[in-house]
């Protein structure tokens, strides 16, 4: 039973298209992440969500919008693609302040965006 | 200056090897610290937690000098298995608001 999925695994679309990447929990976790990985490895935060509320919002540009229906739920929506979005996209989640600071994040499978 | 730097290696060592990875930080108010290991098209999974008392798991040793901001992960007895990135990986809080900040990793391939 998967604890973090994400969909889809791969994603293919031309330059200047809207795409979706859906993201789901089954932990219980009070706080959900999108990070993004890019050509060099690097990891970087780009939002976070407690309780469907948004805590952390990393300078990333506003073609990109997170939405928490629920806080099991964390979809990422970016408008206008461009060439250097292509990277992977991983969604995370954590107990949070409930579960003590020590503990670490679950992260999904990761979606491949690859912008033509 | 990056936040977390660690060397990225690739560290090639035979089977057997012990092999020992370091990373420092730069945000003095970090408060929890990890190590992830992520294998080549994965996500990251956590690996083990660090304390300034050290901790082991296996053969697998860890250890944190919040003095000096630097973080170690030792390996004995390298496996195959043990190829992967390990990324040291430090969070800091502030009210409700936590993020890891990972650092670039640093590749070990572990060879027969």
């Amino acid at each position: 039973d998967t604890a973090v999925s994400q969909t889809p695994k791969y994603l293919v679309t031309q330059m200047g298209n809207d795409k979706s990447i859906k993201c789901e929990q089954n932990l219980g976790h009070d706080t959900m992440y999108w990070y993004k990985q890019d050509s060099k490895k690097f990891l970087k935060i780009m939002f976070s969500y407690n309780n469907k509320e948004l805590i952390i919002n990393e300078t990333v540009p506003n073609r990109f919008s997170p939405k928490s229906p629920d806080k099991a739920h964390l979809n990422l929506h970016i408008n206008s693609l461009e060439l250097g979005d292509s990277a992977v996209y991983f969604c995370a989640s954590s107990q949070g302040l409930k579960g003590g600071w020590n503990y670490g994040y679950t992260f999904g499978s990761g979606t491949r965006l690859t912008v033509v | 200056r990056k936040e977390v730097e660690q060397d990225p290696g690739p560290f090639n060592v035979p089977e057997g090897a012990t092999v020992a990875f370091n990373c420092t930080y730069s945000n003095s108010a970090s408060q929890s610290f990890f190590w992830y290991r992520q294998d080549c098209r994965k996500e990251p999974k956590l690996l083990m937690s660090v304390y300034s008392s050290g901790n082991e798991d296996g053969r697998f040793t860890a250890q944190l000098n919040r003095a000096s901001q630097y973080i170690s992960l030792l390996i004995r007895d390298s496996k195959l298995s043990d190829s992967a990135t390990y990324l040291c990986v430090v969070r800091a809080h502030t009210g409700t608001a936590s993020k890891l900040t990972f650092g670039t990793g640093t590749r070990l391939q572990v060879t027969l």
